[in-house]
């Protein structure tokens, strides 16, 4: 069974620090890997899809990487602003998973920039 | 854009009430999924769905039902309002497995 896990649970930063998030997850058979930003009381919003064949997508500050054979992904955010804090969550969709391409999500990461 | 809206943001409910949380999504996407947030527990699937009155259990289907009469629209219902649902309801689509949500739903139920 497919497991994702995110490491750390929170993390606090100045701003202007370069960071990184990781994501791990068990089973290398996957379609692709997503991250998501989660603010307080609201939904997900998608940041960057890495398709299964794919090695890094990148968009803005944000660079996310993916290590199918490793089971890893990191998002690496440069130079990060207060606005950046929020929940940061990877998912995964099974390559076996069926025709509907259900989500596995980790647990999250809370970041907290501080001004 | 693709766009998931979800009918309201917060929703105050009576124990044993019929809850209906809506989902509308513009982009005639198959695929769509009601999940549950909880601290601690992270997003749990309640029920997906892979085309109209089409409908598969997810991990934790119980205490609730989903409809699907059109494409664009997918319903949770519950059926029968306990304490113990009172949790966040995030509404999802899916497009050539890209993922997009609604805003969430944060339901109470007292």
């Amino acid at each position: 069974k497919q497991e994702v896990t995110q490491i750390p649970a929170a993390l606090s930063v100045p701003e202007g620090e370069n960071l990184v998030l990781n994501c791990s997850f068990t089973d290398s058979a996957i379609y692709n890997l997503q991250w998501f930003r989660q603010d307080p009381g609201k939904g997900l919003t998608s940041l960057l899809l890495i398709q299964s064949s794919q090695r890094e997508q990148t968009s803005g500050r944000l660079n996310a990487s993916l290590d199918k054979s490793s089971g890893r992904s990191t998002l690496y955010i440069a130079a990060s602003q207060p606005g950046d804090s929020a929940t940061y969550l990877c998912a995964v969709v099974p390559l076996y998973g069926g025709a509907t391409n259900k989500l596995i999500f980790g647990t999250g990461t809370l970041l907290a920039v501080q001004p | 854009d693709v766009k998931v809206t979800q009918s309201s943001r917060y929703l105050v409910k009576r124990t044993g009430e019929k809850v209906f949380l809506e989902c509308v999504q513009d982009m005639d996407h198959e695929n769509m999924f009601w999940y549950r947030q909880d601290p601690g527990l992270g997003l749990r699937l309640i029920y997906f769905s892979y085309d109209v009155k089409m409908k598969e259990k997810g991990d934790i289907p119980e205490g609730y039902s989903v409809s699907r009469e059109k494409k664009e629209r997918f319903s949770l219902i519950l059926e029968s309002a306990s304490t113990n649902q009172t949790s966040m309801y995030l509404c999802a689509s899916t497009r050539n497995t890209e993922a997009f949500f609604g805003q969430g739903t944060r339901l109470t139920v007292v």
